[in-house]
């Protein structure tokens, strides 16, 4: 029943590596496509999204490229650091969330 | 401020003992959603809620209630707690449209003994 499916589970970088997180959806009606960062502890917090009319956004080092044919959008992490070590969700229709993925960025 | 308030942060209760968390926002918004969290798991959902009388079952709704009377409250009821429900409890709210995100409250540590 999840509306979206997240891979991989978990990704270990060097410091200044680009992580990948990828996002494959179902629900064709869904016209947000949002990213969320959480730190041990914390709740999730939303960190960039896309409205479907633009293939790419960047805010900052993140950036989120989106795939309207494929169903998928995917979120990179440029010149990553040690602080941007914590589980990203991707998010979709009737506020279901993706399993999660698990990013450690080793300096 | 806008905010998600859950209450509360901390609870230990014995098994089949009802409890409610309740959860409360005041950013007028029509969604809201209640999430488990267990390491390995992410986020599952439990209920949501799209406008006061109308919820819906998430993922794993079983051994849970909610009700939606008033738009800013979403309580989460267990009317009998198992071990099984020990977890991390976040609500979340959002617009219908959602373009400004979910906005999540501060969780609730729910351990049942």
């Amino acid at each position: 029943q999840q509306q979206v499916k997240q891979s991989p589970q978990s990704l270990i970088v060097q410091k200044g590596g680009i992580p990948i997180i990828n996002c494959a959806y179902e629900n064709t009606a869904f016209d947000y496509f949002p990213w969320y960062q959480q730190f041990p502890g914390k709740g999730p917090a939303l960190l960039i999204a896309i409205r479907p009319d633009v293939s790419e956004k960047k805010e900052g080092r993140f950036t989120i490229s989106f795939n309207k044919s494929a169903k998928q959008f995917s979120l990179h992490i440029m010149d990553s650091q040690p602080g941007d070590s914590a589980t990203y969700f991707c998010a979709g229709y009737k506020l279901s969330f993706g399993a999660g993925t698990t990013v450690t960025v080793r300096a | 401020e806008a905010q998600v308030t859950q209450n509360p942060r901390y609870l230990i209760t014995v098994t089949g003992k009802k409890l409610t968390v309740t959860c409360s926002q005041n950013m007028n918004h029509e969604y809201m959603s209640w999430y488990r969290q267990d390491p390995g798991l992410g986020l599952r959902q439990i209920y949501y809620s799209m406008n006061v009388e109308v919820t819906d079952k998430g993922d794993v709704p079983e051994g849970y209630k909610v009700s939606r009377k008033e738009k800013r409250n979403f309580p989460l009821i267990l009317e009998s707690p198992s071990p099984n429900q020990t977890s991390l409890y976040f609500c979340a709210s959002s617009s219908r449209a959602g373009v400004h995100g979910y906005t999540f409250g501060s969780g609730t540590r729910l351990t049942v003994v």
